[in-house]
C-alpha cells in the first residue's frame, strides 16, 4: 500500500527567504508524486508532478522539487517565498495504472513580512 | 480556464437526513472522483466514476454512498443517511484520462456539516 507523510503540518518563513516542504513517501512500486496547492476557498491545483522522467521537476510559481528515490522522498523547495505563496500544499502519491491520489495531511505554509 | 465547480460551498444537516453534493467537471473530461477530508486528517479517495460506472471505490465508499451523472454536465455524491461522522470537506475532481500521466482538476470543495 501507498502512504504519503508530510514533515509539519505548519511552516512559516520570511518574504524572500527558502521554502522547503517536505515530503517522504512509502510505496512497494515506482511511484508518481504530486504536489498540489490550495489557496483559500478554491480547489486543489497542481503544481507540478513526477512521473518517472526527470528526477528535478520544475512547476508552476517558480516552485521544485525532486525524486529522491534513495530517500524515497519528493521535497519542495522555491529559492524565494512571496507573500502570495500562503496556502495549503498538498503531497499525493499514485501507482501506474491506479485511479487514485493518496494524499499526505498537508503542510500550511505562512509567509512572514 | 476551465474549472470544476462545486454547489453548494456549505450544507448543513441533521444526522439520518439525506444530501446530494454537486459538481460540474470540466467539459471535456470522462473520469470523475470524489475525494474527501476530515478535519485535521487527510484528503481521503472515495470513489472514481467512468462510462455512468463506478470503476473504482475505497472502503468508505460504503451503501450509505452513491454516485450519479444525472445529465452531461452534472456529477453528484448522494450520502443517504448522514452520520455525524460524514462531516466532512468534499472535493469533485476530474480528468481528461486515466491514470498517473493525467492531471485531476479540482473543485473548490463542500464543507458539509452533520449535527
Amino acid at each position: 500500500a501507498q502512504s504519503v507523510t508530510q514533515l509539519g503540518s505548519h511552516v512559516s518563513v520570511s518574504e524572500g527567504a527558502l521554502v522547503l516542504l517536505r515530503c517522504n513517501y512509502s510505496s512497494s512500486v515506482p511511484p508518481y508524486l504530486f504536489w498540489y496547492v490550495q489557496y483559500p476557498n478554491q480547489g486543489l491545483q497542481l503544481l507540478l508532478k513526477y512521473t518517472s522522467a526527470a528526477t528535478l521537476v520544475k512547476g508552476i510559481n517558480g516552485f521544485e522539487a525532486e525524486f529522491k528515490k534513495s530517500e524515497t522522498s519528493f521535497h519542495l523547495t522555491k529559492p524565494s517565498a512571496h507573500m502570495s505563496d500562503a496556502a495549503e500544499y498538498f503531497c499525493a502519491v499514485m501507482t501506474q495504472g491506479a485511479q487514485k491520489l493518496v494524499f499526505g495531511q498537508g503542510t500550511r505554509l505562512t509567509i512572514n513580512p | 480556464e476551465p474549472e470544476v465547480t462545486q454547489t453548494p460551498s456549505h450544507q448543513v444537516t441533521q444526522m439520518g437526513q439525506e444530501v446530494i453534493l454537486r459538481c460540474v467537471p470540466i467539459s471535456n473530461h470522462l473520469y470523475f472522483y470524489w475525494y474527501r477530508q476530515i478535519l485535521g486528517q487527510k484528503v481521503e479517495f472515495l470513489v472514481s466514476f467512468y462510462n455512468n460506472e463506478i470503476s473504482e471505490k475505497s472502503e468508505i465508499f460504503d451503501d450509505q454512498f452513491s454516485v450519479e451523472r444525472p445529465d452531461g454536465s452534472n456529477f453528484t455524491l448522494k450520502i443517504r443517511s448522514t452520520k455525524l461522522e460524514d462531516s466532512a470537506m468534499y472535493f469533485c475532481a476530474s480528468s481528461e484520462g486515466q491514470g498517473s500521466l493525467e492531471t485531476q482538476y479540482f473543485g473548490p470543495g463542500t464543507r458539509l456539516l452533520v449535527l
